[in-house]
């Protein structure tokens, strides 16, 4: 079967740093992909790793870890307009036709 | 940029209607993907279609259907609106580019209320 989890909601500070979780067991594996969501829109596409290691983009980094299949994703400097959700999917197969998604992590910014 | 557009933010429809949500993508995309969202289910694949009159089903396909006659445009269908078919519905179209980054691309989503 698949299966992505990732913590249900989290709460941080305005200028800190927080760091999302996602562990993945899924029958392939090709790109794990973060979505950022705010309440009522659609999601966006934050980062993609592949190989292992850090990502780096401006304020937003992500890891992967594929022997542990484990990722995250670090927000620096965190702002009011990072309380979004955020969405880590897991790409199974060669041609970009097959995503499992995690359920999504809240993120709540407070000042 | 990759433009999505699903025809309706917000539906309401009565149970045993039959319903169809539009999407459009204007990039030339070979993937196009249906998914409904659920609080605390995450999305959830309906359909998705690789090329111009194919389909195939997704983790929950049944009570839907779909249509891809053109490229640029899928259609889900609700033959027979239930109200567990309450949902967001989110359309979604990628690049078919193997083994490279190709994210997916969402529409704004369709909020469905079937009552």
């Amino acid at each position: 079967g698949q299966n992505i989890d990732q913590p249900t909601e989290m709460t941080a500070t305005e200028g800190a740093i927080v760091q999302i979780n996602c562990t993945y067991q899924t029958s392939g594996f090709n790109g794990l992909f973060w979505y950022q969501q705010h309440a009522g829109e659609a999601p966006t596409f934050l980062s993609y790793n592949v190989l292992d290691g850090l990502e780096e983009k401006g304020r937003f980094s992500s890891f992967l870890s594929r022997s542990k299949g484990y990722s995250y994703l670090l927000l620096k400097e965190l702002q009011m307009k990072d309380s979004a959700s955020y969405l880590c999917a897991v790409r199974v197969d060669n041609y970009g036709q097959n995503f499992v998604f995690g359920p999504g992590t809240r993120l709540s910014v407070l000042p | 940029d990759v433009k999505v557009t699903q025809s309706s933010r917000y539906l309401v429809k009565r149970t045993g209607e039959k319903v169809f949500l539009e999407c459009v993508q204007d990039m030339d995309h070979e993937n196009m993907f249906w998914y409904r969202q659920d609080p605390g289910l995450g999305l959830r694949l309906i359909y998705f279609s690789y090329d111009v009159k194919m389909k195939e089903k997704g983790d929950i396909p049944e009570g839907y259907s779909v249509s891809r006659e053109k490229k640029e445009r899928f259609s889900l269908i609700l033959e027979s609106a239930s109200t567990n078919q309450t949902s967001m519905y989110l359309c979604a179209s990628s690049r078919d580019y193997p083994g490279a980054n190709s994210p997916l691309h969402f529409g704004n989503g369709t909020r469905l209320t079937v009552t």
